[in-house]
């Protein structure tokens, strides 16, 4: 799992709460992603950063929310407005924007609404 | 749009047998892939990547992809399997274009059980 560290591994979320999920990298990567994991459907992007203070949306964003103030860290936050978050949620980070690098995973958190 | 299919969800192989986890792409530029492993509850862990070059490339654990531009394919292979090698597999496909931020598109994953 490399220099990518997310906390918590487990996470339980009371419907209509917020919770943020840590994810932290000491690779001096510049970019950074999230992906959110389901059985049977690979991983799909949430939300991605290129530089500090600036992220985009990537393939389902709604419902999630960012921040990028530190180029080692990427937090995500699972809103109220997700209706289905249970899934697990992997950060990864690359070098650089080209193409021939590849991304880093970090660990992961299972997140589950009870 | 560029895309990546595993047509196998699960692929069963004995111990000291050859492996083989398939994966086709869609892409409207270079292809830019890569393998990763997923064992249970854990992130992806990197195998091997194609960028340019020998259509055989070599990675991590013995593991190697040979790439076909004719078939738009890049097998997973392994010439002899490990009980230990039984995880989730993924192919991906970078996207070339910068605007969106260099995201890896992924397969569905093919789970590998490789029995004793």
């Amino acid at each position: 799992d490399g220099g990518i560290t997310q906390s918590p591994k487990y996470l339980f979320r009371k419907e209509g709460q917020n919770v943020t999920l840590s994810c932290e990298q000491n690779l001096n990567h510049d970019a950074m992603y999230w992906y959110r994991q389901d059985p049977g459907q690979g991983l799909r992007l949430i939300y991605y950063s290129q530089i500090v203070n600036d992220f985009q949306k990537g393939d389902i964003a709604e419902g999630y929310s960012v921040s990028r103030e530190k180029k080692e860290s990427f937090p995500l936050t699972v809103t109220s407005a997700q209706k289905n978050p249970t899934a697990f949620y992997l950060c990864a980070s690359t070098k650089t924007l080209q193409v021939n690098n590849e991304q880093f995973f970090g660990p992961g958190t299972r997140l589950t609404v009870l | 749009a560029q895309s990546v299919a595993q047509p196998e969800d699960q692929v069963n192989v004995a111990e000291g047998n050859p492996l083989t986890v398939k994966c086709t792409y869609s892409v409207s530029g270079n292809p830019y892939l890569f393998w990763y492993v997923q064992y249970p509850n854990r992130g992806l862990q990197f195998l091997l990547k194609y960028i340019t070059g020998d259509n055989l490339v070599k990675g991590s654990y013995g593991f190697e992809a040979e790439f076909n531009k004719s078939q738009t394919s890049f097998h997973l292979k392994k010439p002899s399997a490990l009980v230990s090698d039984s995880a989730l597999y993924f192919c991906a496909v970078r996207d070339w274009i910068y605007n969106q931020g260099g995201k890896l598109i992924f397969g569905q994953g093919t789970e590998l059980s490789v029995k004793p």
